[in-house]
C-alpha cells in the first residue's frame, strides 16, 4: 500500500534561513509526486510537481528514487512562505490515480 | 472560469441531521473527488468519480453518500451527522486527459457537528 510520511508536524525557521520540509514515500512503482500548499484562509493549491522540475516561489524539490524522498527546499525563507504544506503522491495504485496525502507540515517563518 | 466552487462555506449541524455539501466545477473535468481535512491527519479521500454516473469509495467513505448526475456537479451527502464528521471538506477536480494527475481544489466547507 502507498504511504506518504512527513515527519515534522511543525517547522519554524527564521526569515532568510534555509528551509527543508521532509517527505518520504512508499509505493510499488513510479508515482507522480506533488507538494501542495495552503496559505491562511486560502484554498489548497499546487506548489510543485516532480515531473515539471520547475522552481516555484524559490522552492525546489528533487525526487530521489533510491531514498524514496521528495524533500521541499528553499535557500532563503520569506515570511510569506508560512503555510501548511502537504506532500502527496498519485499513480495507478492509488485507484483512478487518486491523490494520497501526507499528514502535513506547518511551516512558520519568524521575522 | 470560476474553477471549483463549494457551498456552504460554514455549516453547523446537530447530531443526526442530514445535509448536502455542494461542489461544482466549470472546467469540464471528468474526475472529481471529496476529501476531509483533519488536524494531524492530512487530507483523506472520501469518495471520487471518474465521470457522470460513476462513483467509488475512497479511504473514509462511511457516513457519506455521493452521486454524479452531471459532469459539473458532485454533491456530498451526510446521512446522519455525527460529531466525528466535524471537519473541513474539500472538493477537487482533475482533467482526466492531461499528462499530470494535478488536482484543483475548492475553497472548502467547514462543518461542525454538535
Amino acid at each position: 500500500a502507498q504511504r506518504v510520511t512527513q515527519p515534522e508536524k511543525l517547522l519554524s525557521v527564521f526569515k532568510g534561513a534555509p528551509v527543508e520540509l521532509k517527505c518520504n514515500y512508499s509505493y510499488s512503482g513510479s508515482p507522480e509526486l506533488f507538494w501542495y500548499v495552503q496559505y491562511s484562509r486560502q484554498r489548497l493549491q499546487l506548489l510543485l510537481r516532480h515531473i515539471s522540475r520547475e522552481s516555484i516561489k524559490g522552492f525546489t524539490a528533487d525526487l530521489n528514487k533510491g531514498e524514496t524522498s521528495f524533500h521541499l527546499k528553499k535557500p532563503f525563507a520569506q515570511e510569506e512562505d508560512s503555510a501548511m504544506d502537504y506532500c502527496a503522491l498519485s499513480g495507478p495504485l492509488t485507484g483512478a490515480n487518486n491523490l494520497f496525502f501526507g499528514t502535513g507540515t506547518r511551516l512558520t517563518v519568524i521575522p | 472560469n470560476a474553477g471549483v466552487t463549494q457551498t456552504p462555506k460554514f455549516q453547523v449541524l446537530k447530531t443526526g441531521q442530514s445535509m448536502t455539501l455542494q461542489c461544482a466545477q466549470d472546467m469540464n473535468h471528468e474526475y472529481m473527488s471529496w476529501y476531509r481535512q483533519d488536524p494531524g491527519m492530512g487530507l483523506r479521500l472520501i469518495h471520487y468519480s471518474v465521470g457522470a454516473g460513476i462513483t467509488d469509495q475512497g479511504e473514509v467513505p462511511n457516513g457519506y453518500n455521493v452521486s454524479r448526475s452531471t459532469t459539473e456537479d458532485f454533491p456530498l451527502r451526510l446521512l446522519s451527522a455525527a460529531p466525528s464528521q466535524t471537519s473541513v471538506y474539500f472538493c477537487a477536480s482533475r482533467d482526466s486527459g492531461g499528462s499530470s494527475y494535478e488536482q484543483y481544489f475548492g475553497p472548502g466547507t467547514r462543518l461542525t457537528v454538535t
